[in-house]
Parts: C-alpha cells; structure tokens; sequence
C-alpha cells in the first residue's frame, strides 16, 4: 500500500520557469491538499480538494495553481516559479476533510534560483 | 495570522525524561486537535489526536493534555527515547472545514 505518492522529490528551477508537481492517493480519499513547509513556520495550506471536481485556496495561494484530475490524483503548478516559493512542498490526503486523519507524502523539495 | 502557537521551538532531554510541547489556539470553534511527528526527509504522521470532550488522551508513552477554558493543549511524551527525536507539530481545525493550522512545529533531541 503506497499511500501518498509525491513526484519529483527534488526539483532545481530557474525563476520564471514554470513546473508541476504530481501527488497520487491509493487510500480511496475524497479530500486532497497540498502544504508547503519553511522552516519556523510549520506547514501552511495552499489548496485543498474537498472532494473530486472541487478546489478551494488556503493560507498561501498566490503564485499556485492546481487540478483535481480524479478522486486519486491532486496537481500543484508553479507558473512562473520565483524565489519565495523555495520551500519544501507535501500532499496529503484525508477521507473527508480536517477533521480525519492527514496521510503525507515524501515531499518534494524544491529550490528556486 | 498565525492561530495555534506552538512552544518551544526546539527542546533538549535526556533518556527517560518526560518532554513536553505546548500549543495555544485562538479560535474557539476549533474541535479537532492533532499531534503530528516527522522525521527528516518524511512526511508527517499522526502521532495521537483529541477532541474536546475529554481533557486527556494517552496512547502508550504520549498523552495530550487539554485545557479548553484556556485554549491550551500540550504533548507530553513519557520515558522519553532516542527514537522519538523528531520534529512536533500541533495542529487545529474545525471537524466541518478543510483547513487544518498547524503550530510552528518543536524539535525534539532526546540524547541517549
């Protein structure tokens, strides 16, 4: 059972330079997020899907972008990365909202030049 | 606006020790309260959660301690280990949103 399913797990960008990052649940979740993580500041929400064909924004949307493609599947796009958005981004995915447990994936490492 | 602060951030205990982490929120609409643990390079894991209907919650050698008329909920790791040098984090929500805060996390060092 692989659970949350995070690629790349390191990415190196130019800035201007645009990427997405791919996050796949096997757990049969409704709900989908995704977090970046900087040091002394915990984790802070970008997006979440509640459910299949719904996203909504979070704490820290600017600069992002994402599509539920299915119930397993939850992208993050980057259109044009700058240096602020250095961080290291997780998925996670929850049966149904907050208040459930939230499964993480690896994360992804990403470094903005 | 930050609402769950989370304290200290880092903290140095001997094995055996008892370490402890506290969390204060702002929101009293909060319902869900969860402890997550991560090791380096992983992601987080749900260590332990409570609501606040009781006060206390123990799984094994951690316990959640929770004062409602305070807004404080701590972590308290009995016998503490080497294995469970970590990073901590107290998170907050409501059990009908989607938006989980998480307190600014404690890095914990238990040295043997």
């Amino acid at each position: 059972n692989a659970g949350v399913t995070q690629t790349p797990k390191f990415q190196v960008l130019k800035t201007g330079q645009s990427m997405t990052l791919q996050c796949a649940q096997d757990m049969n979740h409704n709900s989908m997020y995704w977090y970046r993580q900087d040091p002394g500041m915990g984790l802070r929400l970008i997006y979440y899907s509640a459910s299949e064909g719904t996203t909504d924004k979070g704490e820290v949307p600017n600069g992002y972008n994402v599509s539920r493609l299915n119930k397993r599947e939850f992208s993050l796009r980057l259109e044009s990365a700058a240096p602020s958005q250095t961080s290291v981004y997780f998925c996670a995915s929850s049966e149904w909202g907050a208040g459930t447990e939230a499964f993480f994936g690896q994360g992804t490492r990403l470094t903005v030049v | 606006q930050q609402q769950v602060k989370q304290s200290p951030q880092s903290l140095i205990v001997q094995k055996g020790g008892i370490s402890i982490i506290n969390c204060a929120y702002e929101n009293t609409a909060f319902d869900y309260f969860p402890w997550y643990q991560q090791f380096p390079g992983k992601g987080p894991a749900l260590l332990i959660a409570i609501r606040p209907d009781v006060s206390e919650k123990k799984e094994g050698r951690f316990t959640i301690s929770f004062n409602k008329s305070a807004k404080q909920f701590s972590l308290h790791i009995m016998d503490s280990q080497p294995g469970d040098s970590a990073t901590y984090f107290c998170a907050a929500s409501m059990d009908s949103s989607y938006k989980l805060i998480f307190g600014s996390g404690t890095r914990l060092l238990v040295r043997p």
